[in-house]
């Protein structure tokens, strides 16, 4: 139990395009979805936290209007990359924590989508 | 604020000998501590937690980790490691309450088992 996919796994886009990466609970309901960024040989930093039906929390230094969450159900949320560039490529993980899953603090983590944009 | 330290970006070690990834934390609150194994171009997956109660806590795959909260420390340890370990490994720390905080990660430590 407790699995997270993510869709795409990889993404190959030209500059200024916009990308969406879905992530999705499988098998539980997460009232909290995260969004986690990863550069090679680094570890991952926190984009947002977004919980179902309201506006995601960005991190310091992230973007909103760039980076927009959108987490409309208790088993989807989606990041969507507007205009990329080749300095937003990079290895995007999310990750997912449901109420009365593991005592409800344990966060379940997708596969990741490895985005390169050109 | 929390933090965490991984003290070692990478610990080579040959396969059947014993290993420790150190990690530290700095915390003014309850402490809830995670390890966490990536493979390559994976994501996540959970070894072992620290929650409350006993301070060793046995995760999966042979692994094992010990809550100090003297030395604000909870380094991982196997005692004999395979050539499937290799991987990279986050120690995290939990930022607020049980169940609504969020994770900060340590830095990573890229263990290589050798034959």
């Amino acid at each position: 139990g407790a699995v997270v996919s993510q869709h795409p796994s990889r993404v190959i886009c030209k500059s200024g395009t916009s990308v969406k990466i879905e992530c999705r609970s499988l098998d539980f309901q997460a009232t909290t979805m995260f969004w986690y960024r990863q550069f090679p040989k680094q570890s991952l930093m926190l984009m947002a936290t977004s919980n179902e039906g309201s506006k995601a929390t960005y991190e310091q230094g992230v973007e909103k209007d760039k980076f927009l969450i959108n987490h409309a159900s208790l088993t989807l949320s989606t990041l969507t990359v507007t205009s990329a560039h080749p300095e937003d490529s990079s290895f995007y993980i999310c990750s997912a924590r449901g109420l009365g899953l593991a005592g409800g603090n344990e966060q379940f983590f997708g596969p990741g989508t490895r985005l390169t944009v050109l | 604020a929390q933090s965490v330290t991984q003290l070692d970006s990478q610990v080579p070690v040959f396969e059947e000998a014993p290993v420790e990834l150190r990690c530290n934390y700095s915390s003014s609150v309850s402490v809830y501590l995670f390890w966490y194994v990536q493979y390559p171009n994976q994501g996540l997956q959970l070894l072992l937690k620290y929650l409350s109660g006993s301070t060793l806590v046995k995760g999966i795959n042979g692994f094992e980790a010990e809550f100090n909260k003297s030395q604000t420390s909870f380094h991982l340890r196997k005692p004999s490691v395979h050539i499937s370990d290799t991987a990279e490994y986050f120690c995290a720390v939990l930022h607020g309450s049980s169940n609504t905080g969020k994770l900060i990660f340590g830095q990573g430590t890229t263990l290589q088992v050798k034959p």
